[in-house]
């Protein structure tokens, strides 16, 4: 059975730093590429960042290129999302999801981790 | 920059059939985007229904559906029960990695 557990979230003031991770278990982890979705307090999924199986491919959201960067460690089975120059539009629940196939849909989603940026 | 358009709500009848649909802004969806449906209830992580525009996820009732509908792609409920009352997302491959979100449809059953 899939499980996936993020951590990290917390307040942070505007313009910080914060990684959120990303704990796996239950498939074999290097295999599959994973997302991260966030959500806004009372708005709709964003889809943020995609990661291929092996890392060696990242793609971001326009909102958050040059801010955020994912990566995995598949060792660890653990995914990560390092966020920097955060906003206050960038408060929102994060959610680590398993890929399908090639990055073009989601299967299993983790429970979340809320980020709030403010001062 | 691609906008994903879905009906911002929608209202059904107990033991009704209601489709939803998911279309771009400029544009159309096929099999191509790859399109995905996933439901959620406030306060919970989203669930996935559908992907690859008509493959149902593990435990998924087939009383949900994925097509193509004309230039959009589109789920169907058949005999809506209560617990379906929800919010519905679908999300498009774009290429090159990316992915986008519709706004997400609120379904109202009554």
């Amino acid at each position: 059975q899939v499980h996936l557990v993020e951590s990290g979230g917390g307040v942070v003031q505007p313009g910080r730093s914060l990684r959120l991770s990303c704990a796996a278990s239950g498939f074999t982890f290097s295999t599959y590429a994973i997302h991260w979705v966030r959500q806004a307090p009372g708005k709709g999924l964003e889809w943020v960042a995609g990661v291929t199986d092996s890392g060696s491919h990242k793609y971001y959201a326009d909102s958050v290129k040059g801010r955020f960067t994912i990566s995995r460690d598949n060792s660890e089975n653990t995914l990560y999302l390092q966020m920097n120059s955060l906003r206050a539009d960038d408060t929102a629940v994060y959610y680590c999801a398993k890929d399908v196939w090639g990055l073009t849909g989601v299967d299993s989603w983790g429970q979340g981790t809320l980020v709030t940026v403010s001062s | 920059q691609t906008v994903v358009t879905q009906e911002p709500s929608f209202s059904v009848s107990p033991g009704g059939t209601v489709t939803l649909t998911c279309g771009l802004s400029s544009g159309s969806v096929s099999t191509s985007y790859y399109p995905s449906w996933y439901q959620q209830t406030p306060g919970q992580a989203p669930r996935t229904l559908i992907y690859n525009t008509n493959t149902r996820s593990s435990g998924v009732p087939d009383r949900f559906s994925g097509s193509i509908l004309g230039n959009k792609a589109a789920l169907t409920i058949t005999g809506a029960q209560a617990d379906d009352e929800s919010d519905y997302y679908c999300m498009v491959y774009v290429g090159s990695g990316i992915s986008v979100f519709g706004g997400g449809t609120k379904l109202t059953v009554l």
